[in-house]
């Protein structure tokens, strides 16, 4: 079955450390995947596509097939990176997304 | 970039009334929509995807009697929460998708309470 695994509900790190936040899939067909960040009080953004390889904000994530992963990578936290993440892994040939349950990211000063 | 809005942002009914949420694409045409509900500190399910001129596409354990979608043109969707119940009581968000990219662009979601 598809699913999208994000084992962290939470996670606290402090300014200037680097932070990981994990991202699982299961998925019969070629997987698509995006990372959304949602800020207090905003609606969801794309953060990251695997596709464009691209690094925003700091953030990086590679796709990994063989570990079925697409971790979410940044090597100084800031504050204001402080918010919701989630995982999404879209269906092949739509535009249908799975979501995963999302971490809460919290950088201390 | 492209913007999705919602309407209204914030509604409360009395059970057993129904309430229409809009989602519009404003600055581009959306031929689909696609409608999520988000429980507190909880994922986003889908509920369905909304198809322009055509009947909506309802996920597993949804009740399209209950969740009335009409897409009437290329740039509104509405949902219905018809004969609402507490439990209906939610944060609902729309999206629709860019073009050719793969992502989506969402809604400032609706938060509905059920009285």
């Amino acid at each position: 079955a598809q699913r999208v695994t994000q084992p962290e509900k939470l996670l606290s790190v402090f300014k200037g450390a680097p932070v990981e936040l994990k991202c699982n899939y299961s998925y019969s067909g070629s997987p698509e995947l995006f990372w959304y960040v949602q800020y207090s009080r905003q609606r969801l953004q794309l953060l990251l596509r695997h596709i464009s390889r691209e690094s925003i904000k700091g953030f990086t994530a590679d796709l990994n097939k063989g570990e079925t992963s697409f971790h979410l990578k940044k090597p100084f936290a800031q504050e204001e990176d402080s918010a919701m993440y989630y995982c999404a892994l879209k269906y092949s040939g739509t535009y249908k997304y799975i979501f995963g349950t999302g971490t809460r990211l919290k950088v201390l000063a | 970039g492209a913007v999705v809005s919602q309407h209204p942002s914030w509604v409360i009914c009395k059970s057993g009334t129904s309430v229409k949420i809009e989602c519009r694409s404003l600055d581009f045409q959306a031929t689909t929509m696609f409608w999520y509900r988000q429980f507190p500190k909880q994922s986003l399910m889908l509920m369905a995807t909304s198809n322009e001129g055509s009947k909506a596409t309802y996920e597993q354990g949804v009740e399209k009697d209950k969740f009335l979608i009409n897409h009437a043109s290329l740039t509104l969707s509405t949902l219905t929460v018809t004969s609402a119940h507490p439990e209906d009581s939610s944060f609902y968000i729309c999206s629709a998708p860019g073009s050719g990219s793969g992502e989506q662009y969402f809604g400032p979601g609706t938060r509905l309470t059920v009285t």
